[in-house]
């Protein structure tokens, strides 16, 4: 079965500030990675997907990229904003396509 | 389109009543999941269906749980009888094709059961 982990578990960073949130899986046998963001309360909403095939997906100020070699893809989001708090979720699909496998996430605060 | 609709938003009922979770997909979507979400265990999937057929249901816990799709635009996720280890969030997501194109997630339900 697909184990997905994300580190760290929380991050605080100024506003202003470029950061890197990491997502690492076992099976490197992927149809795509997906990023999601969720905020207190609510449910997720997809960011980014990066098919198989490719190395980045960009969308704003947010840029993905999956290296499936090493099982690894980072969010890199480029000037933080206050208004980028939430917790970030990577999944990946199974071997079958039909469902998802979710990390941990990781819990932003960008401070004003 | 309105995207998932999930009822109701909150939920309060003591251990040992029965609960039942209600969910709308997205127009035209094949798949449909049920989740989990609590702070010790993060999300888990607790079934999935396609085309209104249940797929896998491993992950629901045991079986006081219970979920049914008897159409395209409906689907309800039942607990009976509830307990108190039940409390969590439990979100429903709908999409084409399974995991090869982006869940779109309702608001999710919130649990406490007492």
């Amino acid at each position: 079965k697909q184990e997905v982990t994300q580190i760290p578990a929380a991050l605080s960073v100024p506003e202003g500030e470029n950061l890197v949130l990491n997502c690492s899986f076992t099976d490197s046998a992927i149809y795509n990675l997906q990023w999601f963001r969720q905020d207190p309360g609510k449910g997720l909403t997809s960011l980014l997907l990066i098919q198989s095939s490719q190395r980045e997906q960009t969308s704003g100020r947010l840029n993905a990229s999956l290296d499936k070699s090493s099982g690894r893809s980072t969010l890199y989001i480029a000037a933080s904003q206050p208004g980028d708090s939430a917790t970030y979720l990577c999944a990946v699909p199974s071997n079958t396509g039909n469902q998802f496998y979710f990390g941990t996430g990781t819990s932003l605060t960008v401070i004003p | 389109d309105a995207g998932v609709i999930q009822s109701p938003r909150h939920e309060v009922t003591e251990m040992g009543q029965e609960v039942t979770l209600r969910c709308k997909p997205i127009s035209g979507h094949d798949y449909l999941f049920w989740y989990r979400q609590t702070m010790m265990r993060g999300l888990e999937l607790l079934i999935y269906f396609n085309n209104n057929v249940p797929i896998d249901d491993s992950g629901m816990p045991e079986d006081r749980f219970s979920a049914k799709m008897p159409n395209a635009s409906f689907s309800t996720l039942k607990i009976q009888p509830s307990e108190p280890r039940d409390s969590a969030v439990y979100f429903c997501a709908s999409s084409l094709a399974g995991g090869l194109r982006t869940q779109y997630f309702g608001p999710g339900t919130r649990l406490l059961v007492l």
